[in-house]
């Protein structure tokens, strides 16, 4: 079944940049969309077809795909950012729902 | 906007059953497949089923298959999850969510989730 790999944590200072990694095998060719997950919260839709945001989401938020792997890139990072992102895609050899086993975001 | 709303959790002993609902609104519920996604206590997001809007299509995660049943209602705007045989490793919260197509070929995801009602499987 297909695995998608993302780093445990990622730490970050108030104003920087943020990048979290989801990798796949050719996850290029798929779709990729990302969520947040604030603590004791449920998650929420931030980037859905690899670069778009849902209405709400601010632009800070954007996402790249390629190769062997997709980004989430948060700009000027906040403060309230600060929660678990998870990556996910579709398995149509399976018909399977995938997620990556997420990435907590500490803003320090 | 999208209001999705769990019930049915609660405490069951091992090879207990368990039926979840999710009540939908603000949105044409017949039109869009949904799902139930959960999560273990301090674990990551794991897909456990999902439904075609007309309920002519199911899917079901390898762990759940031949134990959970996902099935709706769109007269009442309701979603449910059958949990039979259940195993302490299915204590976590579930979660409703509204499936979107994505841009791609054959490419789904969660556009809108609710809150989750938690279902602890313990002797």
């Amino acid at each position: 079944s297909y695995v998608l790999t993302q780093p445990p944590s990622v730490s970050v200072a108030p104003g920087k940049t943020a990048r979290i990694t989801c990798g796949g095998n050719n996850i290029g060719t798929k779709g990729v969309h990302w969520y947040q997950q604030r603590p004791g919260q449920a998650p929420l839709l931030v980037i859905y077809d690899e670069t778009d945001r849902p209405s709400g989401i601010p632009e800070r938020f954007s996402g790249t795909n390629s190769d062997n792997t997709a980004t989430l890139t948060i700009s000027r990072v906040e403060a309230g950012d600060e929660a678990t992102y998870y990556c996910q895609i579709w398995e149509s050899s399976g018909d399977h729902w995938v997620f990556g086993g997420g990435t907590k975001l500490t803003v320090l | 906007e999208v209001h999705l709303w769990e019930s049915g959790g609660g405490l069951v002993q091992p090879w207990g059953s368990l039926r979840l609902s999710c009540v939908a609104s603000d949105f044409t519920f017949s039109n869009y497949a949904m799902a139930w996604v959960r999560q273990a206590p301090g674990k990551g997001l794991e897909w456990v089923s999902s439904i075609s809007g007309s309920s002519e299509s199911t899917y079901y995660a390898d762990s759940v298959k031949g134990r959970f049943t996902i099935s709706r209602d769109n007269s009442k705007n309701t979603l449910s999850l059958q949990m039979n045989s259940l195993r302490v490793e299915d204590t976590a919260i579930y979660y409703c969510a509204k499936v979107r197509m994505g841009a791609r070929v054959n490419d789904w995801y969660f556009a809108h989730w609710g809150r989750g009602t938690l279902v602890t499987v313990s002797s």
